[in-house]
C-alpha cells in the first residue's frame, strides 16, 4: 500500500500570506497525485489533479507541484474563503488521501 | 448540472447492514467511474470503494473488503453501497464521488451519515 505523509497537519496564517503544504509519498507515483479542500458540512472538492493541473473555475492563487515522491500545494495569498482541510491522493496504486492539513485565519 | 445525492444513512446496530444510495443526474452515468469515500468524526478522508461505468472494474480498500459492496445501476443512474457486519469504527459520513478520470473524484455528493452504535 501507498502512504501520504502530509504536512503540516495544521497551519494558521494570515489573509494575504503564501501557505504551502507538501505530501510524500511512500514511493514513486510520478505525477498522480491530486489536491482536495473540504470545509465542514460540505461536498469536498477537486482543486488540483495530476500534481499541477489546476480543475475548471478554481482560482488561480491555487497550485501545486512535484513528481515521484515529493509534491508541494500552494495558496499564493490566503484568502478567508480558504479556510478548510486540504487532502492530498495519490491514485497510482488504488487510492490513498494523505491525513489533511486543516488551515485557520490568524 | 452535476449533481450528486447520497440516502439510506441512519443509526445501525453492531453487527448489522445498511445500503447507501446515491442518485446521480447532469450527466451520462454510464460512462463515469464512480467512488464511494468517507470521513469518521474528527478524521481524514477515507476512499472505500471504486466502480467503473460498466461495473466490470470493481476495487475496495482493505478496510471494508468482504463486508462490503459496490454495485450500480445505469438504467436508474444509481450508485450503491451495500454494507454488511457493520462495526462501530464503521461511523462517519458516506460520499459518493464521479471520477473526472480514473480515481480522480472530480464531483461529490453532500454525504449521508451512518451510526453504528448500540
Amino acid at each position: 500500500d501507498i502512504q501520504m505523509t502530509q504536512s503540516p497537519s495544521s497551519l494558521s496564517a494570515s489573509v494575504g500570506d503564501r501557505v504551502t503544504i507538501t505530501c510524500q509519498a511512500s514511493q514513486g507515483i510520478s505525477k498522480y497525485l491530486h489536491w482536495y479542500q473540504h470545509k465542514p458540512g460540505k461536498a469536498p472538492k477537486l482543486l488540483i489533479y495530476d500534481a499541477s493541473y489546476l480543475e475548471t473555475g478554481v482560482p488561480s492563487r491555487f497550485s501545486g507541484s512535484g513528481s515521484g515522491t515529493d509534491f508541494t500545494f500552494t495558496i499564493s495569498s490566503l484568502q478567508p474563503e480558504d479556510i478548510a482541510t486540504y487532502y492530498c491522493q495519490q491514485n497510482d496504486n488504488l487510492v490513498t488521501f494523505g491525513g489533511g492539513t486543516k488551515v485557520e485565519i490568524k | 448540472e452535476v449533481q450528486l445525492v447520497e440516502s439510506g444513512g441512519g443509526l445501525v446496530q453492531p453487527g448489522g447492514s445498511l445500503r447507501l444510495s446515491c442518485a446521480a443526474s447532469g450527466f451520462t452515468f454510464s460512462s463515469y467511474s464512480m467512488n464511494w469515500v468517507r470521513q469518521a468524526p474528527g478524521k481524514g478522508l477515507e476512499w472505500l470503494s471504486y466502480i467503473s461505468g460498466s461495473s466490470s472494474t470493481i476495487y475496495y480498500a482493505d478496510s471494508v473488503k468482504g463486508r462490503f459492496t459496490i454495485s450500480r445501476d445505469n438504467a436508474k443512474n444509481s450508485l450503491y453501497l451495500q454494507m454488511n457486519s457493520l462495526r462501530d469504527e464503521d461511523t462517519a459520513v458516506y460520499y459518493c464521488a464521479r471520477d473526472l478520470q480514473q480515481m480522480v473524484m472530480g464531483y461529490w455528493g453532500q454525504g449521508t451519515l451512518v451510526t453504528v452504535s448500540s
